[in-house]
């Protein structure tokens, strides 16, 4: 079975801080795929960013970094000089073989709700 | 046109009604989905369908009755639910239901109330 742990349930920052949300999975996959998504209150799920397992190049893309290591099966997410906006559940996915090899789906984590305080 | 469109974004209906909710997407995606998600959860696989056939039905019960007509369209019809079904119901799709290498794009959900 795959698994997705956010064992960070609540996490409240004042605004400029810089804030990571910490991501654990297990999968006896060898070719997998991770994923962050973004939930505002309006309840879209917004897609962040992609990473499989294959490539452990940290990634960053404006305030937003990622830091994948494979080897202690982590896939954290750090948000430099927070914002407001950035005030969300943030998901952790891991793409996984439904049962019966005929598709493949997202195992989500928990959630994080991140709460950037003015 | 890069989005998933679900309609209606609210809905609040009695245990005796049947509704059905609506998702649409013009990307060419071949793989559609529904998730369900109650308040404070992750989102809830349900069904998925792979070019227009249904190819995973998570042992959802019957009264909820997904349909796709064409590779654009996906519906989820309801009847008889109970109050415990309230939800966020979110619609996803993807370029293939078994490469998952681009994610999915999901739809900004429909907000059921059963009552």
């Amino acid at each position: 079975a795959q698994k997705v742990t956010q064992a960070q349930t609540e996490i409240s920052v004042v605004e400029k801080e810089d804030v990571t949300l910490d991501c654990v999975y297990e999968t006896r996959d060898t070719t997998y795929y991770l994923f962050w998504y973004k939930q505002p209150p309006s309840g879209e799920l917004v897609f962040l960013i992609r990473r499989n397992s294959f490539d452990e190049q940290n990634e960053i893309s404006g305030r937003y970094s990622w830091n994948f290591q494979k080897s202690t099966s982590s896939f954290n997410f750090t948000i430099t000089a927070s914002q407001v906006v950035d005030s969300a559940v943030y998901f952790c996915a891991l793409s996984e073989v439904i049962s019966s090899g005929s598709a493949r789906q997202l195992t989500f984590g928990s959630g994080t709700q991140l709460t950037v305080l003015p | 046109d890069t989005e998933v469109t679900q309609t209606p974004k609210h809905l609040v209906m009695g245990m005796t009604n049947k509704k059905s909710l609506k998702c649409e997407q013009h990307m060419g995606h071949r793989a559609m989905y529904w998730y369900k998600q109650k308040a404070k959860k992750p989102p809830e696989l349900m069904f998925v369908y792979s070019y227009e056939k249904l190819s995973i039905n998570e042992s959802v019960p019957s009264r909820f009755s997904p349909e796709c007509p064409n590779s654009s369209l996906l519906n989820l019809h309801l009847h008889a639910l109970q109050p415990e079904d309230s939800a966020l119901y979110l619609c996803a799709s993807s370029q293939d239901s078994r490469q998952l290498n681009y994610g999915y794009t999901f739809g900004s959900g429909t907000r059921l109330t059963v009552v």
